[in-house]
């Protein structure tokens, strides 16, 4: 356990569509990242939150939309489901004044 | 902006036996820190050794190590006495010392050990 905590692991949906995935990052870190990993493609920076305010913003599309709670937790929703978006999602934190990052073990999500 | 090349999609090694995996990566920043990634089947991301641009020496972590040139922008990594267990993905990354301090990863190198 990485202690990044990514519910579901699992999403099955329809074209159309909306999902929330949820993201706990380590206990202490500030910061979470959002990353898309699609079929046999590397990972691609969706956003960045520090302590509940957007701090970096990447390919992200405009049906996606994110944010951090108070309590450090984030949540990434997509919206408007294409087949496109089948993916897996990953969530990681990093702790203040350290460069490395906490991956948890992904979400992944399959649009039918 | 930066970008981060990993130019080999696939690699195979015995087991026991060294391999080299390949990044590249362009930046005009001068302090900046590398990494490797291993995914392996069950595609948690596993960090496997970390690099900093301003250490000259090159980081090692039991049977990892990297060969880090600077001025070349170059970060291989090298696996000594490959195990069975190495078999993965393996992702170069890059992540600037500035603000923004997502990371930016290359495409990845499949690694397949043999016995």
């Amino acid at each position: 356990d990485s202690g990044v905590t990514q519910t579901p692991k699992h999403l099955i949906t329809a074209t159309g569509q909306r999902v929330t995935l949820r993201c706990s990052p380590r206990s202490g870190d500030l910061s979470v990242y959002w990353y898309q990993q699609s079929l046999d493609q590397g990972l691609q920076f969706l956003i960045q939150y520090y302590n509940g305010e957007e701090r970096a913003k990447g390919n992200i599309l405009e049906r996606f939309s994110a944010q951090q709670f108070p309590d450090l937790h984030s949540e990434l929703n997509l919206s408007s489901l294409e087949l496109g978006d089948s993916a897996l999602y990953f969530c990681a934190s990093r702790a203040e004044g350290v460069y490395g990052y906490t991956f948890g073990s992904g979400t992944r999500l399959t649009v039918v | 902006a930066q970008t981060v090349t990993q130019s080999q999609p696939e690699m195979s090694v015995q087991e026991a036996e060294t391999v080299t995996l390949s990044c590249t990566y362009d930046t005009s920043e001068s302090d900046y820190y590398l990494f490797w990634y291993k995914q392996p089947p069950s595609r948690q991301m596993i960090l496997v050794i970390r690099q900093e641009a301003y250490k000259q020496q090159n980081a090692t972590e039991n049977r990892f190590s990297v060969n880090f040139q600077k001025a070349a922008k170059s970060f291989s990594l090298k696996i000594s006495d490959s195990q069975l267990g190495d078999a993965a993905m393996y992702f170069c990354a890059y992540r600037s010392a500035s603000f923004t301090d997502k990371l930016i990863f290359g495409t990845g190198t499949r690694l397949q050990v043999f016995p």
